[in-house]
């Protein structure tokens, strides 16, 4: 069966600092990866999402990159923290690219930026 | 207009209510339709797919409207432990699919 895992749970950073987050799935290959952000008591939003190793679409402007290294590992970055930047941020993932494929979701990393 | 809409609720239910939540969606061309379920501070959790007409899972029903765009999920006799936030996904056409959320719709049943 398929896992997908990400870390750190939770996480603190000061304002200026950098940030990587990793996600990885085990179980599938050449999945569709996804890195969202959902806000407090807010919706969810797409920031990245990936096809393949070393393909990376982004939707929406900010100071944030990711990254697929690996086939099932995809990193989110940052050189420098905002204020704006906290949230909770989900990892997921798909198989194939047409329409009829569901999602499934990391356990997410809650991030603080003070 | 937003791509996918939803009533925010809260819907405030009594244990053993049946509810019944729906999500509307822009673009026609929009071919396949989930519902999560998200806890709080919890990843969302795939509920349904609605491929077609619709789809039954137990207590809970998913229906697909293509002429008015819209999704509806239904669920009976309410339990405590459906208290949560109820997503509406829409993958919208593009060059690849791309899985579009609601904000949510959150229900709590009390007893």
């Amino acid at each position: 069966s398929q896992t997908i895992h990400q870390w750190p749970a939770t996480l603190v950073q000061p304002v200026g600092s950098p940030l990587s987050l990793e996600c990885t799935v085990e179980g599938t290959s050449n999945p569709n990866l996804y890195w969202y952000r959902q806000a407090a008591g807010r919706g969810l939003q797409l920031l990245f999402y990936s096809v393949g190793i070393g393909q990376i679409s982004s939707e929406v402007p900010q100071n944030l990159s990711a990254s697929r290294p690996q086939d099932r590992q995809f990193i989110l970055s940052s050189k420098k923290l905002l204020l704006s930047d906290s949230g909770f941020y989900l990892c997921a993932w798909s198989s194939g690219q047409g329409p009829y494929n569901e999602q499934f979701f990391g356990p997410g990393t809650r991030l603080t930026v003070l | 207009r937003k791509e996918v809409e939803q009533d925010p609720g809260p819907f405030n239910v009594p244990e053993g209510a049946t509810v019944a939540f729906n999500c509307t969606y822009s673009n026609s061309a929009s071919q396949s339709f989930f519902w999560y379920r998200q806890d709080c501070r919890k990843e969302p959790k795939l509920l349904m797919s609605v491929y077609s007409s619709g789809n039954e899972d137990g207590r809970f029903t998913a229906q697909l409207n293509r002429a008015s765009q819209y999704i509806s999920l239904l669920i009976r006799d309410s339990k405590l432990s459906d208290s949560a936030t109820y997503l509406c996904v829409v993958n919208i056409p593009g060059g690849s699919y791309i899985p579009t959320f609601g904000r949510g719709t959150s229900l709590i049943v009390h007893p």
